[in-house]
């Protein structure tokens, strides 16, 4: 079984400037998710999708991130215009539904990388 | 609201002892709780999860996990490192009403030396 895929793996940007991520989740799984890593810490849920509608976007900071599921298949997350404090791992996962407990594994997938200069 | 607090940021032991990593939570509800793995430069992976069935979980590896209610702990814990186990771990914490997301706690680098 194929694992969550994400692109690019790294990316250097200076400040100000746009970068996307996208994400491409096991296949049949209903809810994608959107984790910042930030060094030292653990990660953070950005958005959480179920299909291709948003669950949860509570910690999104919304004025330059943005986030989007189209066919309720592939996502693609968005930041513009980049911070310094934007630099860390962007982690993708799936897993199937997760309306009630006990809640299917969530998968992650490797990561992006990204170093705002 | 729901936390976890891992203790000690790094640990350190020799190969073939015994591995402890410690995790607590908070929760105002029945807690589902998981044990995540991350090597260098890779994604999480799962070791193991508390789900209410057994309060002693085993997971992958040789990894295995007691949930303590009156403790409100959920140590992680193997009998004998090996080298390959050096990694960070993650503990995370789920519970009803929050959509099955995940929280975690800030991490435990496990180091081990020959």
């Amino acid at each position: 079984e194929a694992g969550v895929a994400q692109s690019p793996r790294y990316k250097i940007i200076e400040k100000r400037q746009s970068v996307a991520f996208w994400c491409n989740p096991i296949s049949g799984h209903a809810t994608l998710y959107w984790y910042q890593q930030i060094l030292g810490q653990g990660p953070k849920l950005l958005i959480q999708f179920q299909n291709n509608g948003v669950v949860d976007d509570s910690q999104l900071p919304k004025d330059r991130f943005s986030a989007e599921r189209l066919k309720g298949v592939d996502s693609t997350l968005k930041i513009q215009p980049a911070k310094l404090e934007d630099s860390a791992v962007y982690l993708c996962a799936s897993s199937k539904e997760r309306d009630t407990p006990p809640w299917d594994t969530i998968y992650f997938g490797e990561g992006s990388w990204l170093t705002v200069v | 609201a729901q936390s976890v607090t891992q203790l000690g940021s790094h640990v350190s032991v020799s190969e073939g002892a015994l591995v402890l990593l410690r995790c607590n939570y908070s929760s105002s509800v029945p807690p589902y709780l998981f044990w995540y793995v991350q090597y260098p430069n890779q994604g999480l992976q799962l070791l193991l999860k508390y789900t209410s069935a057994a309060t002693l979980v085993k997971g992958i590896n040789g990894f295995e996990a007691e949930f303590k209610k009156s403790e409100t702990s959920f140590h992680l814990t193997k009998p004998s490192a090996h080298m390959s186990d050096a990694a960070e771990y993650f503990c995370a914490v789920s519970g009803k009403g929050s959509q099955g997301n995940l929280i975690f706690g800030k991490g435990t680098k496990l180091s081990v030396k020959p």
